[in-house]
């Protein structure tokens, strides 16, 4: 089945250390990105990726890092100047086109910093 | 960069009747404007889109419709069921960026 995939569902992490969100897709799309999501606040854009070993700042890139070394992934990795970490982080990937693509999502890792 | 406000950030709608979520957007660039429905726990999945070149587009009990001068778009949801009850987003986007509204949960009463 094609799809994206993102691990673990949880994750837990002390303050002060990084961690490493992972995501994967199946379905040959160039276009990947990792939003944040927080209660009433939709969903905000950390980082996208139009291709491979390139990427750029979305707006709330302040704490995070990504890397693109292959199309089929895009991992997310927060690190310990993140100062409120703990939300709901989805991954998502589309192809490219001029007029818009369907975006396709996982179904998200949910960090809490203890 | 695109700004999307999104109202009523909550609804209620009893069985049967119709709901309708409105958003705006702020960049008359955009030309894509896909509508999410998330279920608790879960990424958001699209249940319709639009683009720039149409007015209106339906999908048997969802519709959209847009407003390029107003800047404006709006879903609506007929005869509404229990288990439409999720939150909706709706989203702007050019080429391939989106940005999202604030989400509105919406509770269908048996």
């Amino acid at each position: 089945d094609g799809g994206i995939t993102q691990s673990p569902k949880y994750l837990f992490r002390k303050e002060g250390q990084n961690v490493t969100l992972s995501c994967e897709q199946n379905l040959n799309h160039d276009a990947m990105y990792w939003y944040r999501q927080d209660p009433g606040q939709g969903l905000r854009l950390i980082y996208y990726s139009q291709i491979v070993n390139d990427f750029q700042k979305g707006d709330i890139a302040e704490g995070y890092s990504v890397s693109r070394e292959k199309k089929e992934s895009f991992p997310l990795t927060v690190t310990s100047a993140q100062k409120n970490p703990t939300a709901f982080y989805l991954c998502a990937s589309s192809s490219l086109g001029a007029l818009g693509t369907e975006a396709f999502f996982g179904q998200g890792t949910r960090l809490t910093v203890v | 960069g695109e700004n999307v406000e999104q109202h009523p950030s909550t609804l209620s709608v009893q069985e049967g009747d119709s709901a309708v979520i409105k958003c705006t957007y702020s960049d008359s660039a955009s030309n894509y404007f896909p509508w999410y429905k998330q279920e608790l726990g879960k990424g958001p999945q699209l249940i319709i889109d639009i683009r720039s070149n149409v007015g209106e587009k339906k999908d048997q009990r969802i519709a959209v419709t847009l407003n390029k001068t107003a800047k404006h778009f709006s879903l609506h949801i007929t005869e509404t069921q229990p288990e439409d009850s999720a939150v909706y987003f709706c989203a702007a986007s050019m080429v391939y960026k989106l940005s999202f509204g604030a989400g509105t949960t919406v509770t269908v009463r048996a």
